[in-house]
């Protein structure tokens, strides 16, 4: 079965916090994707990853930086967390073709108090 | 310009009806494919059917089926007898030309009351 596994369903960070949200993959997919939800915007793309080492900014990368060091798992980094970076935050993964759909995690909720 | 929208953040639906979801799109790339996903209270993303570009006919899965109107760029999600299990948000997404990356609507909520 395709999996793609968040490492945290929840998470509670301070202000100002260096903050690693994990995702690993085990389907051999090239592409790599982090997205936030939230409510009214829908999905919007952070960062996405089309092959080890190699990353593409998405729509929305400011405050945030991404790290795929094994074609299984990219990690999202929030530097310096700030409050408007509370949100829900889904990573995804899938293969080269074009007609192939995304996998998506069980998603993370990242409170920044 | 936003390249996916949605226009209905929420719609209702008598259970055994069908409902129409709208989806718009914008690109002027001739090779797109558009998906549609399924996110119920749970969270989780559940794909449910794609389209692509060069198709001749609208895709069909199951009860899900796709209105593709690609001179209108529209490519609306119809439900056919909507179940209680359908309640969830709807997201409409398109990728172009050789990129591999999904561009997402803000969604539309459903309900399907009894």
């Amino acid at each position: 079965d395709v999996k793609v596994t968040q490492s945290s369903r929840y998470l509670v960070k301070r202000t100002g916090e260096k903050v690693f949200l994990e995702c690993v993959q085990d389907m051999d997919h090239e592409n790599m994707f982090w997205y936030r939800q939230d409510p009214g915007l829908g999905l919007r793309l952070i960062y996405f990853s089309y092959d080890v080492k190699m990353k593409e900014k998405g729509d929305i990368p400011e405050g945030y930086s991404v790290s795929r060091e094994k074609k299984e798992r990219f990690s999202l980094i929030l530097e310096s967390a700030s409050t408007n970076q509370t949100s829900m935050y889904l990573c995804a993964s899938k293969w080269q073709g074009m007609n192939t759909e995304a996998f998506f995690g069980q998603g993370t909720r990242l409170t920044v108090v | 310009a936003q390249k996916i929208t949605q226009t209905q953040p929420g719609m209702f639906v008598q259970e055994k009806e069908a409902v129409t979801l709208d989806c718009t799109y914008d690109t002027s790339d001739p090779s797109y494919g558009l998906f549609w996903y399924k996110q119920p209270s749970s969270g989780e993303m559940i794909f449910l059917i794609y389209q692509g570009s060069y198709d001749q006919q609208n895709a069909t899965e199951g009860r899900y089926s796709l209105n593709f109107q690609k001179a209108r760029k529209s490519a609306n999600l119809v439900i056919s007898a909507s179940q209680l299990g359908d309640s969830a948000m709807y997201f409409c997404a398109m990728r172009e030309g050789g990129d591999n990356k999904l561009i997402f609507g803000a969604g539309t909520r459903l309900a399907v009351h009894p």
